[in-house]
């Protein structure tokens, strides 16, 4: 079945430091791929989207690119900063009969320090 | 515009008992998705439902299950808790059933002791 694999956390970086987060998926057809950011104590937010192979998401500085050939979608910034403190959840869309839904990695826990 | 709301935020119950969560989606949406997010994994999906009915199941046990009203707002139920089934439960919601783009609400974190 489809699914969702991340780079294991927690990762620690420093303000201004380069951030990469890992994922890879395995699917069926041509899925949407999603970043979702939750902090902590609250639900998920969603940070980015990808609908199709090539597309590039970003939003608030982050970035992600929908790789077909490499069935990944890697989550970047240039410059984190303390606020962005939080577990990322990269997930992709599985359509059935009448219905849709999302299938999510199992986080990864992004911590930035002063 | 509000986003998705749960009730209750937080609820402590025993085991054997049984628990009704609560869900208001974002107006103009349709479509309930309930997700279970056990602490340190990612979230399962539990079901779908779009105008008023079931449109989708995950691998969870009959104990589950959930309705929609016409108003689109939704209830998931559990019975006979489990001490596995403390976990943050997520609603989320989307204009249409096949739609996959969802917004999800803050959360019931469900203690079962």
């Amino acid at each position: 079945g489809n699914s969702v694999t991340q780079m294991e956390g927690p990762v620690t970086l420093s303000e201004e430091a380069f951030l990469t987060i890992n994922c890879t998926y395995t699917a069926t057809g041509y899925p949407s791929l999603f970043w979702y950011v939750q902090y902590p104590g609250e639900g998920l937010q969603l940070l980015l989207k990808a609908t199709k192979a090539d597309d590039k998401g970003s939003n608030k500085g982050f970035e992600a690119t929908y790789r077909k050939e490499t069935t990944s979608f890697h989550l970047e910034k240039g410059s984190v900063q303390v606020s962005d403190s939080a577990v990322y959840f990269c997930a992709l869309s599985e359509t059935y009969n009448q219905g849709g839904k999302l299938i999510f990695g199992q986080g990864t826990e992004l911590s930035v320090k002063p | 515009d509000a986003g998705v709301t749960q009730s209750p935020t937080h609820l402590i119950k025993t085991r054997g008992q049984q628990v009704t969560l609560r869900c208001s989606p974002i107006s103009g949406h349709k479509s309930v998705s309930w997700y279970q997010q056990v602490l340190g994994q990612g979230p399962q999906f539990i079901f779908q439902y779009y105008e008023k009915e079931e449109r989708g199941r995950g691998n969870f046990p009959d104990r589950f299950s959930a309705r929609q009203f016409p108003n689109y707002s939704s209830e998931l139920n559990v019975n006979a808790l489990l001490l596995g089934d403390s976990a943050l439960y997520l609603c989320a919601s989307s204009r249409g059933v096949s739609e996959t783009e969802q917004y999800f609400g803050p959360g019931t974190r469900l203690t079962v002791t």
